[in-house]
């Protein structure tokens, strides 16, 4: 696609309740990123995937977090037992060839998440 | 510790005049380093970047940004403000070891009529 495609834009769950984000990266771009933005706040590092390197999952803020790349293209982001401080905009960026350049990462609209 | 410092939360211009946003950066060696600007409700988009070469790069919507290796600064700049700028500004930097990009805090920037 032209860009990085996200959805849903906007989600409301209960909490308590899984959710799937899904980030569809510029095609051919092997890097993805996922963040985190709380409202009108800084970006929070979630997780990083590269080709078919062992992601790096450092940034995830508990084991109710999780992310999947499948075929080096299309990503879920995963948060089971949602609480409300998971309420934020989940922002997936993608970048080419690698990992070590001045490649600029573009982002997606976001997913808008609020956990009630 | 890597870090970026934009040191003012919000910058208030008036509508014409020339505006300035602050960022500096403690990294090792010879980063990269990017603006990107995100508007009310939107992801961020990406503004301009500095690899090597010419110290002032230029970017979109007429934003440009010194390179200063010295003072460790990549201040962004625009020569007339509009009130379409108005918008949260973020400076990037990446060590060329890694694949992280360092994020500053973000700064609000407002433009008055």
């Amino acid at each position: 696609g032209a860009g990085v495609s996200q959805s849903p834009s906007n989600k409301v769950t209960e909490k308590g309740k899984d959710v799937e984000l899904r980030c569809d990266p510029i095609s051919g771009h092997t890097a993805l990123y996922w963040y985190r933005q709380s409202l009108g706040q800084g970006l929070e590092f979630l997780i990083y995937f590269q080709g078919n390197s062992a992601p790096d999952k450092s940034g995830l803020p508990s084991d109710r977090f999780s992310a999947e790349r499948t075929g080096g293209s299309v990503s879920t982001l995963t948060i089971q037992r949602t609480q409300q401080e998971d309420s934020a905009v989940y922002l997936c960026a993608s970048s080419s060839p690698g990992p070590r350049s001045g490649n600029t990462i573009y982002f997606g609209e976001g997913s808008w998440l609020t956990v009630v | 510790a890597q870090s970026v410092a934009q040191p003012e939360d919000q910058v208030n211009v008036a509508e014409g005049n020339p505006l300035t946003v602050k960022c500096t950066y403690s990294v090792s060696g010879n980063p990269y380093l990017f603006w990107y600007v995100q508007y009310p409700n939107r992801g961020l988009q990406f503004l301009l970047k500095y690899i090597t070469g010419d110290n002032l790069v230029k970017g979109s919507y007429g934003f440009e940004a010194e390179f200063n290796k010295s003072q460790t600064s990549f201040h962004l700049k625009k020569p007339s403000a509009l009130v379409s700028d108005s918008a949260l500004y973020f400076c990037a930097v990446r060590d060329k070891s890694n694949y992280q990009l360092i994020w500053g805090a973000g700064t609000k920037l407002i433009i008055k009529p």
